[in-house]
């Protein structure tokens, strides 16, 4: 198995643009969970999902952040409109049932100018 | 609250020393303790938990303690090695089995 695979590695918006991250889990993992990592407040959870319902979104810092997940397979965090202070690495992790063990992707570093 | 705690302090050490990363909880009903870390450029990667019903857990060069009496889990790693070096974090998991938190991480740097 590839891992969690996250596109794009990299992204560079301006300012009130839309963005789409992307995140395939691990075949076979039931849930997937979305993080956010800035020095100034480390790795927060944003949102989690369990066989592609959303469990816990009170960590979305507000209605800007949407996230879905329309299939096992793929799960995608939207920002509209973004703001500089959304520039952070944004994490997608993935875990079989209740098994302690969250695998991680390469994340996507975002930058808003 | 829910938060796993701790400032991101930086720990350095020689090769060949022992290592000890520190980390205090606030969450009394958290299942289980868990210690991941992360390289530089790489998404956090794990390295061995632990039950809350349990005190020590070893792996291979890594021993976790847990002392729920003042809510501290602690992760010592033995000869330490430059490719440990990275910043290490306490994780909970939260909500029957489900949720996984953060604490803020340590930076371990080794010096050969």
């Amino acid at each position: 198995d590839a891992g969690v695979i996250q596109s794009p590695r990299h992204e560079v918006t301006e300012m009130g643009q839309e963005v789409t991250l992307r995140c395939k889990p691990i075949s076979g993992h039931d849930y997937l969970f979305w993080y956010r990592q800035t020095m100034m407040r480390g790795l927060e959870l944003l949102i989690y999902f369990n066989n592609n319902v959303p469990i816990d979104d009170s960590g979305m810092p507000e209605d800007r952040f949407s996230a879905k997940m329309p299939n096992a397979s793929f799960s995608t965090l939207k920002i509209q409109p973004s703001e500089p202070r959304d520039s952070a690495v944004y994490f997608c992790a993935s875990r079989a049932g209740q098994g302690r063990k969250a695998f991680f992707g390469q994340g996507t570093r975002l930058t808003v100018v | 609250g829910e938060s796993v705690g701790l400032h991101l302090p930086t720990l350095s050490v020689q090769e060949g020393d022992n290592s000890i990363i520190n980390c205090a909880y606030s969450n009394s009903a958290s299942d289980y303790f868990i210690w991941y870390k992360q390289e530089s450029g790489k998404g956090p990667q794990f390295i061995i938990d632990i039950r809350s019903n349990m005190d020590k857990r070893q792996g291979q060069r890594v021993t976790v303690l847990l002392n729920k009496t003042v809510k501290h889990l602690s992760l010592q790693i033995a000869a330490t090695q430059p490719g440990d070096s990275a910043v290490y974090f306490c994780a909970e998991i939260l909500a029957g089995f489900q949720k996984l938190v953060f604490g803020t991480g340590t930076r371990l740097l080794v010096s050969p």
